[in-house]
């Protein structure tokens, strides 16, 4: 698709559960990035992907979340053991790779309820 | 990064100009200024990025000052769907790093 898609857009869960969150990044962009919002708080960076590696784990809130990307493409979040303060929406964002000034785009997010 | 300071919050009347301040006293020479702005809860929208000349394109001009310590975005006919909250990033996208920092940045409240 032209944009970046995610899916599913809304997933409820319960607590204890794990969850899977899918991300399609735009054709050729090699930079993926997952970033979580709690309601009405900022932007929390979690992890960047650069090809099918992940130079920056350094947001995982926690051991119960991973995230991997296959063929330099499609990602997955996944959450273990879900908790409610588990809950968000969760951004997906890609760009093209190399030094300077390349736009992130974002899509529109996986909200997750966990209850 | 270099971190950067915004307004929490500004009001600007329907169809004048919204100019949006940001400092990044701390930025260093390859590092970019970005803006972004998110509508509610939907995923950040670019707006528009620059390095140290001002910028300028179909939705926003980007003018940073000539020691690159502050920057302004101008939204040149704010309309009520300009409403959303703005936020200036400086980020250096060398080598493996590239992630985008997010601060609080500036609430616009546009108002007929």
């Amino acid at each position: 698709g032209a944009g970046v898609s995610q899916s599913p857009s809304n997933k409820v869960t319960e607590k204890g559960k794990d969850v899977e969150l899918r991300c399609d990044p735009i054709s050729g962009h090699t930079a993926l990035y997952w970033y979580r919002q709690s309601l009405g708080q900022g932007l929390e960076f979690l992890i960047y992907f650069q090809g099918n590696s992940a130079p920056d784990k350094s947001g995982l809130p926690s051991d119960r979340f991973s995230a991997e990307r296959t063929g330099g493409s499609v990602s997955t979040l996944t959450i273990q053991r879900t908790q409610q303060e588990d809950s968000a929406v969760y951004l997906c964002a890609s760009s093209l790779q190399g030094a300077g000034g390349n736009t992130i785009y974002f899509g529109e997010g996986s909200w997750l309820t966990v209850v | 990064d270099a971190k950067t300071t915004q307004p929490p919050s500004m009001d600007c009347a329907e169809g004048r100009a919204a100019n949006l301040p940001c400092n990044h006293s701390t930025i260093s020479g390859n590092e970019y200024v970005y803006w972004y702005r998110q509508i509610h809860s939907q995923g950040p929208q670019y707006i528009i990025h620059g390095l140290k000349n001002n910028e300028t394109n179909e939705m926003a001009s980007l003018i940073i000052t000539e020691d690159r310590k502050s920057s302004t975005l101008i939204l040149p006919h704010a309309t009520l769907r300009d409403t959303a909250v703005y936020y200036c990033i400086a980020v250096n996208y060398g080598g493996s790093q590239g992630n985008l920092i997010f601060g609080k940045g500036t609430k616009l409240s546009v108002k007929p």
